[in-house]
């Protein structure tokens, strides 16, 4: 079985600050990882994934996220937070074998607000 | 390019009745995948259809089907309305063997409220 854990509901972050969105996975094989972004009424927007390779991703929007396999973690970055960037964020694992291969798990999501 | 569009937006139906929702994958996807996304939580699994054929199903009763056509559209149907179905229905549609993934794009959704 494949688990994505969200750990803080809310996360608020001063205009130009760092920002960090935590995400921790459970997966039996090798993961894929994704982060998504939900805006009020909206459908999820892909931000950025990752599959193998270099450890730090970078995505759109000039986030980015770090891949630590000994800590099952795959947290989201940003080095300057902008009001624009509040909103609903939701982490995702895919188990790259197995009987879950094909579906997508989500945690629960977190709610970034950007205090101008 | 269009991405993926869902149709209604938006859904009243009564408890017992039959709702189907429809789907249109991203231009060049041949893959799709419906998801449930109840309010504060995140999306959950329904099932995933790949040429025409259900592949992949999480946990959801029989109440839920679908169905995939030629063009790769699909359709959700769920019966025998229950008040919690009451929901945001997502689909996401992705391109089978893509290299790194299959990363999913997702729709706006379509919002069901059950009286």
């Amino acid at each position: 079985a494949q688990s994505v854990a969200q750990p803080e509901d809310q996360v608020n972050v001063a205009e130009g600050n760092p920002l960090t969105v935590k995400c921790t996975y459970s997966v039996s094989g090798n993961p894929y990882l994704f982060w998504y972004v939900q805006y009020p009424n909206r459908g999820l927007q892909f931000l950025l994934k990752y599959i193998t390779g270099d450890n730090l991703v970078k995505g759109s929007y000039g986030f980015e996220a770090e891949f630590n396999k000994s800590q099952t973690s795959f947290h989201l970055k940003k080095p300057s937070a902008l009001v624009s960037d509040s909103a609903l964020y939701f982490c995702a694992v895919r188990d790259e074998t197995g009987a879950g291969s094909y579906q997508l798990t989500f945690g629960k999501g977190t709610k970034l607000s950007v205090i101008p | 390019d269009a991405g993926v569009t869902q149709s209604p937006t938006h859904l009243i139906k009564t408890r017992g009745q039959q709702v189907t929702l429809r789907c249109s994958p991203k231009s060049g996807h041949d893959t799709v995948s419906w998801y449930q996304q109840a309010l504060g939580q995140g999306p959950q699994f329904i099932f995933q259809y790949y040429e025409e054929e259900e592949r992949q199903r999480g946990n959801f009763p029989d109440r839920f089907s679908g169905h995939q056509f030629p063009n790769y559209s699909s359709e959700l149907n769920v019966n025998a309305l229950l008040l919690g179905d009451s929901a945001l229905y997502l689909c996401a549609s992705s391109l089978f063997g893509e290299g790194g993934g299959e990363t999913q794009y997702f729709g706006p959704g379509t919002r069901l409220l059950v009286l």
